[in-house]
């Protein structure tokens, strides 16, 4: 049977903290990348992305940073709120036309109040 | 608008069963894929399919496992006698044109089919 008890990484914040997601990405190939944010019980929803020619990006309380030497992506939270707790997935995408991106495993985010 | 939708929400099956899911996604959306998510894990891409070319078909785990399309419209995935390591959430998937704050077309994914496989 399926195994139980699984456990995803797992991050536990303070509200007003800022929050550092980080992930390891396998293909020197990829060209772009992207986060998504999964809330309990919901499908995961786009947060921000970006191209393998780029080291940071900003959104709105997000920033994305690239770093190709190493192969890793982190993404920063600014000023945590609960809302933001869920599960974080990176994904990342070969490119070549065909669109279809490896996920990975996903970190668990808490914001306590 | 209407995001993505699928249905049933929970399928509750007996081993060996065939189960179908299905999927409405956002209209106009010409691209459309189906992932598997197992408890504490990651999306795992099973079928992608793109406006009329042939499906993506290289993430089905097995021939027990099949997607339609019709058109630029709905799909349903159906999973053939059933096995307890098919229970997952079943995850439906649509994509628009690049636009606003994305560099490339945006995935927008349907809440799931959560199955159960006794």
């Amino acid at each position: 049977g399926e195994s139980v008890g699984l456990h995803l990484p797992t991050l536990s914040v303070q509200e007003g903290d800022n929050s550092i997601i980080n992930c390891a990405y396998s293909n020197s190939a990829s060209d772009y990348f992207i986060w998504y944010k999964q809330e309990s019980g919901k499908g995961p929803q786009f947060i921000i992305d970006i191209r393998s020619n780029m080291d940071k990006r900003q959104g709105q309380r997000v920033t994305v940073l690239l770093n190709k030497t190493v192969k890793h992506l982190s993404l920063q939270i600014a000023a945590t709120q609960p809302g933001d707790s869920a599960v974080y997935f990176c994904a990342e995408n070969i490119g070549g036309g065909s669109y279809i991106p490896t996920f990975g495993r996903g970190t668990s985010l808490i914001v306590h109040p | 608008g209407a995001g993505v939708s699928q249905s049933p929400s929970n399928k509750v099956t007996e081993k060996g069963k065939d189960v179908e899911l299905r999927c409405d996604p956002i209209s106009g959306h010409t691209a459309l894929y189906w992932y598997r998510q197992r408890l504490g894990q990651g999306l795992e891409f099973l079928i992608y399919f793109q406006g009329n070319s042939a499906p993506d078909k290289s993430g089905l785990p097995s021939d027990r496992f099949s997607a339609e399309r019709t058109g630029e419209s709905v799909s349903t995935l159906t999973i053939q006698r059933t096995q307890q390591e098919d229970s997952a959430v079943y995850l439906c998937a649509s994509r628009e044109l690049a636009g606003g704050s994305s560099f490339v077309d945006t995935q927008y994914f349907g809440p799931g089919t959560r199955l159960t496989v006794l």
